[in-house]
Parts: structure tokens; sequence; C-alpha cells
């Protein structure tokens, strides 16, 4: 099974600050990569797939880059509403597997 | 705009069955694109993908390594609907489960599904 480890498991940022969570993978996954954003109660909501493709609706301050074993989710601009958990999870041919969460918290 | 409604008991006990339903609008569970999945999710866990049931001419279910031996998950065309059994319960699947689908990218040669409409999440607890 391939795993995906995200790094840091906590991060502290301020409103307006530019933030980068990294998640890796065991082994290649080409671009099958995608980014979640989870609130306390609710379910996680998707932001990015194939790595970089930001899904409809989501604010242009997210972005997802890499290829292969590391990529990066990057918020420009930190917002008061992205004060979350974020996920990546990888998609592999008839499974899934996640990451085990980045909690941004506020500084 | 999708949407999944779901349903079940809140609380089962150990070695009985759990079964959840998710109610779908906006979709069809027979698709020929999307994929009709359930996860969960605990904090010893993390989430956990549990399996998946899809229509391509006809009906594939895929699950987990983990639960394989206990779980079924089953399409119900005529209330556009899918449901998840999981036999043999232990307090170890205590647990938010979620429905999701996962729509299709597809680009030449190259296929990839994501995740990306969720059901609000069942919390399910297994005691006695």
């Amino acid at each position: 099974d391939i795993q995906m480890t995200q790094s840091p498991s906590t991060l502290s940022a301020s409103v307006g600050d530019r933030v980068t969570i990294t998640c890796r993978a065991s082994q290649s996954i080409s671009s099958w990569l995608a980014w979640y954003q989870q609130k306390p109660g609710k379910a996680p909501k998707l932001l990015i797939y194939k790595a970089s493709s930001l899904q409809s609706g989501v604010p242009s301050r997210f972005s997802g880059s890499g290829s292969g074993t590391e990529f990066t989710l990057t918020i420009s601009s930190l917002q008061p509403d992205d004060f979350a958990t974020y996920y990546c999870q990888h998609y592999n041919s008839n499974s899934y597997s996640f990451g085990q969460g980045t909690k941004l918290e506020i500084e | 705009q999708v949407q999944l409604q779901q349903s079940g008991p809140g609380l089962v006990k150990p070695s009985q069955t759990l079964s959840l339903t998710c109610a779908i609008s906006g979709d069809s569970v027979s698709s020929n694109s999307g994929t009709w999945n359930w996860i969960r999710q605990s904090p010893s866990r993390g989430l956990e993908w549990l399996g998946r049931t899809y229509y391509r001419s006809t009906w594939y279910s895929d699950y987990a390594v983990s639960v394989k031996s206990r779980i079924t998950i089953n399409p119900d065309t005529s209330k556009n609907q899918f449901s998840m059994q999981l036999n043999s319960v232990t307090p170890e699947d205590t647990a938010v489960y979620y429905c999701a689908r996962a729509s299709l990218w597809f680009g030449g040669p190259d296929y990839y599904y994501y995740i990306d409409v969720w059901g609000k999440g069942t919390t399910v607890t297994v005691s006695s």
C-alpha cells in the first residue's frame, strides 16, 4: 500500500500569511492527488484534484503543485475562514488513501 | 447540484450488523462516470476509505482490504440510493461514516476518480 505523509501536523499562522503544507507519497503516484479542507463536525470539502486543478467554487488563493512523490498545498493569503484541518488523498486504481492531516491554527 | 442524504442508526451492538443508506439527488447511482463510496473517520484510524459501487454496463464493487470480509455495498436503482452493510462490528468500528461520490477525470489513456461530493456524516457508536 502507498503511504501518504503530511507535514507539518500542526501549523500556526496569522491572517494574511502565505502557508504551505506538504504531502509525500511512499512511491510515485504521478499526479493522482487531491486536497481537502475539513472543519469540526463537517465533511471534508474538495479543494484541489489531480494535484493542481482547482475545484469549481474554491477561492484562487488555494493552489496545489507537485508530481511523483512530493506535493504541496499553498494558501497565498490566509483568511479567517481557512483555519481548519487539511488532508491529502491518493487514488490508486481501486482504492483511496489519506494523509493524517495538518491542523492550521491561528497564531 | 448533487446532494447525498445519509440515514441509519447511530448505535449498534457488538457482533451485529451496521447498515447505512445514502440517497442521491442531482445525479444517478447508475451513472456511467461516477462511483459511489463509503468512507469513515475516527481519531485512531483517521480517514479510511471502505469501498465503492459503480455501474459500467454491469455493477461492480470494490472494498478495502481491512474490511473486505465484512462489508457489502449495494446500489438500489429504484430509489436512486446505495447502502453499506458492515458485519460483526466491534468497538473499533466506532466512527463517523460518510457516503461520497467520486467523479471521473479522463485524459487520453489516463483516468482518475476524485471524491468531490460528501454526505454530512453519521456518527456510529458500537457499544452494548
